[in-house]
């Protein structure tokens, strides 16, 4: 069976540091993608990054970079010099190749708490 | 470009009431998820929809749940004679079929509050 873990539940800074939420996934599959969603106060789920599981680059994206590693099973988030605005919750999704109607498996999320 | 909606936004309802959510996807959007979330937890698959068929459930969707997607436009989902246990965050998603690159985006959820 498929897993997502985020082991952190919640996440406080002080604006300007640096965050970083860990993602690890358990399947047996082979291919698969993995997702960032942001979850500000509003509730809606914001889509940030998909990777596939042949592409273990790691990507910048503003203040934003993912860590992808195959080998430890793991797709950490880091968000750099951290904003009020950066306040959410922050969910890891996995979604099997297999799976043809690509529904979503998610983590618990990390709460994430950014103060002036 | 209009993103997910879902109505209403918040829900109270006395237990044994029956309640019915609206998703409205992206226009051209041919796949429609529903999820639950409740709280502290991330969202869990209940069902999908490709055009007007729905094509998988989750054991989490109970006989008392129902969900349509009539003309494979927007969906509804039912819950027929409430219970506190069904307070949760009801989220809608869609995503436009092309490879196996779709990824899905949300609305912005049904809170629904079980008396």
């Amino acid at each position: 069976a498929q897993k997502v873990t985020q082991a952190q539940t919640e996440i406080s800074v002080v604006e300007k540091e640096d965050v970083t939420l860990d993602c690890v996934y358990e399947t047996r599959d082979t291919t698969y993608y993995l997702f960032w969603y942001k979850q500000p106060p509003s509730g809606e789920l914001v889509f940030l990054i998909r990777r596939n599981s042949f592409d273990e680059q790691n990507e910048i994206s503003g203040r934003y970079s993912w860590n992808f590693q195959k080998s430890t099973s793991s797709f950490n988030f880091t968000i750099t010099a951290s904003q009020v605005v950066d306040s959410a919750v922050y969910f890891c999704a996995l979604r099997l190749t297999t799976d043809s109607w690509g529904k979503l498996q998610f983590g618990a999320g990390t709460q994430v708490v950014v103060t002036p | 470009d209009t993103g997910v909606s879902q109505n209403p936004r918040h829900k109270i309802t006395k237990r044994g009431q029956n309640v019915t959510f609206r998703c409205d996807p992206i226009s051209e959007h041919n796949r429609l998820y529903w999820y639950r979330q409740t709280l502290g937890q991330g969202p869990e698959f209940l069902t999908y929809f490709q055009n007007e068929a729905q094509l998988e459930k989750s054991r989490l969707l109970s006989d008392r749940f129902s969900a349509e997607r009539p003309k494979g436009s927007f969906s509804t989902l039912e819950i027929q004679r409430t219970e506190q246990g069904d307070s949760a965050m009801y989220l809608c998603a869609s995503s436009l079929r092309t490879s196996s690159t779709d990824t899905q985006y949300f609305g912005p959820g049904t809170r629904l509050t079980v008396l």
